[in-house]
C-alpha cells in the first residue's frame, strides 16, 4: 500500500531564507506527483506537477524535484516570504490503483 | 481558471439526519473526488468517480455513498450522520489525463451533534 510522508512536519523561518520541504513514498509506480499548498480552513491550491518521466518542474520562487527510484520529491522556496505561511502538501497519482495519496503536510511559518 | 464550487461552507446536522454534500466543477472534468481532512489523519479518499455514474470507493467509505449523475457533478451523502463525522470535506477534480493536475473546491466543514 502506497504511503506517502512528509518531514518536517512544522518548520519556522525568518523571511528571506531558502528553504526545502521533503516529501517521501513508498511504490515508484507512480504517474506524477503534485505540491499543493493549503491556507487554514481553506481547499488545496495546486503548486507544481512533475510527471514521471521529469526530474524537476519550477514556478516563479519554487521548484520541485522527483527521485522516483528512491521515492523521494523537495520542494525548494527561494527568498520565503510571510506570505509564504501555509501547510505545503504533497501527493502522489499511483498507476495501481487510480488514486491520488496525499501526504500529511509540513506547515510553515515564515517570521517578518 | 477551474472552479470547483461546493454548496455549504459550514454546516450543522444532528445525529442521524441524512446530509448532501454537493460539488460542481465547470471544466467538463472526467475525474471527481471526495476526501475528508481531520487533524493528525491528513486527508484521506472517501470516493471518487471517473465518469457519470461510474463510482470507485475509496479509503474510507462506510457510512457514506455518492452520486454521479451528471458530468460536472458529485454529491457525497452521509446516509445517517454520526459524530465521528464530522470533519473538514473536500471535493476535487480532475481532466482524463493522469497528468493533468487536481483541483479543489473551498471545503466544507461539517459538524455533526
Amino acid at each position: 500500500k502506497q504511503e506517502v510522508t512528509q518531514i518536517p512536519a512544522a518548520l519556522s523561518v525568518p523571511e528571506g531564507e531558502n528553504l526545502v520541504l521533503n516529501c517521501s513514498f513508498t511504490d515508484s509506480a507512480i504517474y506524477n506527483l503534485q505540491w499543493f499548498r493549503q491556507d487554514p480552513g481553506k481547499g488545496l491550491t495546486s503548486l507544481l506537477l512533475i510527471q514521471s518521466s521529469q526530474r524537476e518542474q519550477t514556478s516563479g520562487r519554487l521548484n520541485a524535484s522527483l527521485d522516483k527510484s528512491s521515492g523521494r520529491s523537495t520542494l525548494y522556496i527561494a527568498a520565503s516570504q510571510p506570505g509564504d505561511s501555509a501547510t505545503y502538501l504533497c501527493a502522489v497519482c499511483e498507476t495501481s490503483y487510480d488514486k491520488v495519496i496525499f501526504g500529511p503536510g509540513t506547515s510553515l511559518s515564515v517570521i517578518p | 481558471d477551474v472552479k470547483v464550487t461546493q454548496s455549504s461552507r459550514y454546516l450543522v446536522k444532528r445525529t442521524g439526519e441524512k446530509v448532501f454534500l454537493e460539488c460542481v466543477q465547470d471544466m467538463d472534468h472526467e475525474n471527481m473526488f471526495w476526501y475528508r481532512q481531520d487533524p493528525g489523519l491528513g486527508l484521506r479518499l472517501i470516493y471518487f468517480s471517473y465518469d457519470v455514474k461510474m463510482k470507485e470507493k475509496g479509503d474510507i467509505p462506510e457510512g457514506y455513498s455518492v452520486s454521479r449523475e451528471k458530468k460536472e457533478r458529485f454529491s457525497l451523502i452521509l446516509e445517517s450522520a454520526s459524530t465521528n463525522q464530522t470533519s473538514m470535506y473536500l471535493c476535487a477534480s480532475m481532466a482524463g489525463s493522469y497528468n493533468s493536475p487536481l483541483h479543489f473546491g473551498n471545503g466544507t466543514r461539517l459538524t455533526v451533534t
